[in-house]
């Protein structure tokens, strides 16, 4: 069935380095990819996301590539800072137009 | 996003019992769904709906009922058929552009309802 793998399940860095999570999906229909945070107890919340017609996308020191012949994309995080340290969780469009989401990274950031 | 207001926060089911998690939006969206989310888990979808008096099932809908009477409110009934009913519910909403994909805008979530077994 239709799936997203997404590793590391767990990532401690030091403030100030990069923080990059990769996730593979198996539709290859999928056209649709949004990232997720979620701190402890509260909401999911969008942070980016990209359509396949793009490989790359910025959002000041976040950003998404994708690589639709591989099918995987990644979420790259630059300069960490303490309040990056949450769960990220990246999604794909499935089949019957459903989000289907991977298991989720818990990231640390180390003062 | 303070358009998603789901309640309680906290609810706690007895044996044998239905109980109803509570989800109301005024995003005007069209598109309103549940999730489960399970201790270091993703996100499961249990029932989505595109439009008012219409819901489809989603991956997990076993034990569950949804209804869509209004545009603005999706309510989740959680039955006693569901024997795992322990779980973070939430909530989300959508536009919709293209019918064929429901999900191809980005989803705005409530803060969620945390359901446990007495």
């Amino acid at each position: 069935g239709e799936n997203v793998e997404q590793h590391p399940s767990t990532l401690s860095v030091q403030e100030g380095d990069s923080a990059v999570i990769k996730c593979t999906y198996s539709d290859s229909a999928s056209n649709y990819f949004p990232w997720y945070k979620q701190e402890l107890g509260k909401r999911p919340q969008l942070i980016i996301d990209i359509r396949s017609n793009v490989g790359e996308k910025k959002d000041q020191r976040i950003a998404v590539t994708l690589n639709k012949t591989a099918k995987h994309f990644s979420l790259h995080i630059t300069e960490t800072q303490p309040e990056d340290s949450a769960v990220y969780f990246c999604a794909a469009l499935g089949q019957g137009g459903k989000l289907i989401f991977g298991q989720g990274t818990e990231l640390s950031v180390k003062p | 996003d303070g358009g998603i207001t789901q309640s309680p926060k906290y609810l706690f089911r007895k044996e044998g019992q239905n109980v109803t998690l509570s989800c109301e939006q005024n995003l005007n969206h069209d598109a309103m769904y549940w999730y489960r989310q399970d201790p270091g888990q993703g996100l499961r979808l249990i029932y989505y709906s595109q439009i008012v008096n219409d819901f489809q099932k989603g991956d997990i809908a076993e034990g569950y009922s949804v209804s869509r009477e209004k545009k603005e409110s999706f309510p989740l009934t959680v039955t006693s058929a569901q024997k795992n009913p322990t779980a973070f519910y939430l909530c989300a909403s959508s536009i919709i552009l293209d019918r064929g994909y429901i999900s191809n805008q980005p989803q705005h979530f409530g803060d969620g309802t945390r359901l446990s077994i007495l």
